[in-house]
């Protein structure tokens, strides 16, 4: 059964960092691109970061101004976000969610995590 | 940027009912548009990709049309799970989302 799982998600003051990450079972996740989405009530579902299938391609929304980093670990099967510089405009329920199709990246989403919610408040 | 406009905001509907679902890109975007489905407390589920294309175990029921900057997701007749926020989703020029429509029971 294709799942993912995304840990690492809490509380963190302005300025504060964490690392989230998600482990995937039921198919081997380096065959895929993967994106991390975000999802807040006042800013809606935003796309935040890519890392393709082959772990060298990697791209941000324009927010993030070089603030996350995205990274895989074959041997883990999962992906993580590391955020540094967290704002409170951060606070969101983060999910991964991997590409529709297999070595070759559509961009479209399935299947999402079920998220990990960020809240960045002093 | 380009911006998806969902209209409208909330659909009150009885089982039963067709459902249409409006997305109105900025500007063109091909075929470029997916939608999902998310329940309360889920994330979301791919429903239709590339405008039309139904995703893996999608019901015959869902069916999205449409191309350049206008998009519609049909659901033919609603059933109680169909109950739900939809997003389009673009990934012509990088990729964002829309609003969302509430589908909510009448």
């Amino acid at each position: 059964q294709v799942q993912l799982v995304e840990s690492g998600g809490g509380l963190v003051k302005p300025g504060g960092s964490l690392r989230l990450t998600c482990e995937a079972s039921g198919f081997t996740l380096s065959d895929y691109s993967m994106s991390w989405i975000r999802q807040s009530p006042g800013k809606g579902l935003e796309w935040v970061a890519y890392i393709g299938f082959g772990g060298i391609s990697t791209y941000y929304g324009d927010f993030v101004k070089g603030r996350f980093t995205i990274s895989r670990d074959a041997a883990k099967n999962s992906v993580s976000l590391q955020m540094n510089g967290l704002r409170v405009d951060d606070t969101a329920v983060y999910y991964c969610a991997r590409d529709r199709k297999r070595h070759a990246p559509s961009d479209w989403f399935d299947p999402w995590g079920q998220g990990t919610p960020v809240s960045v408040s002093s | 940027e380009i911006v998806l406009t969902q209209s409208p905001a909330t659909l009150s509907l009885s089982p039963g009912d067709r459902a249409t679902l409006s997305c109105r890109a900025s500007q063109s975007i091909s075929s470029d548009l997916a939608w999902y489905q998310q329940k309360p407390g889920q994330s979301p589920r791919l429903l239709i990709y590339d405008a039309s294309n139904r995703a893996a175990g999608i019901p015959a029921r869902f069916s999205g049309s449409g191309s350049g900057t206008d998009f519609t997701l049909t659901i033919s007749s609603l059933e109680p799970e169909d109950f739900a926020v939809y997003y389009c989703q673009q990934r012509y020029n990088w990729l964002t989302f829309g609003g969302g429509t509430k589908v909510e029971i009448k």
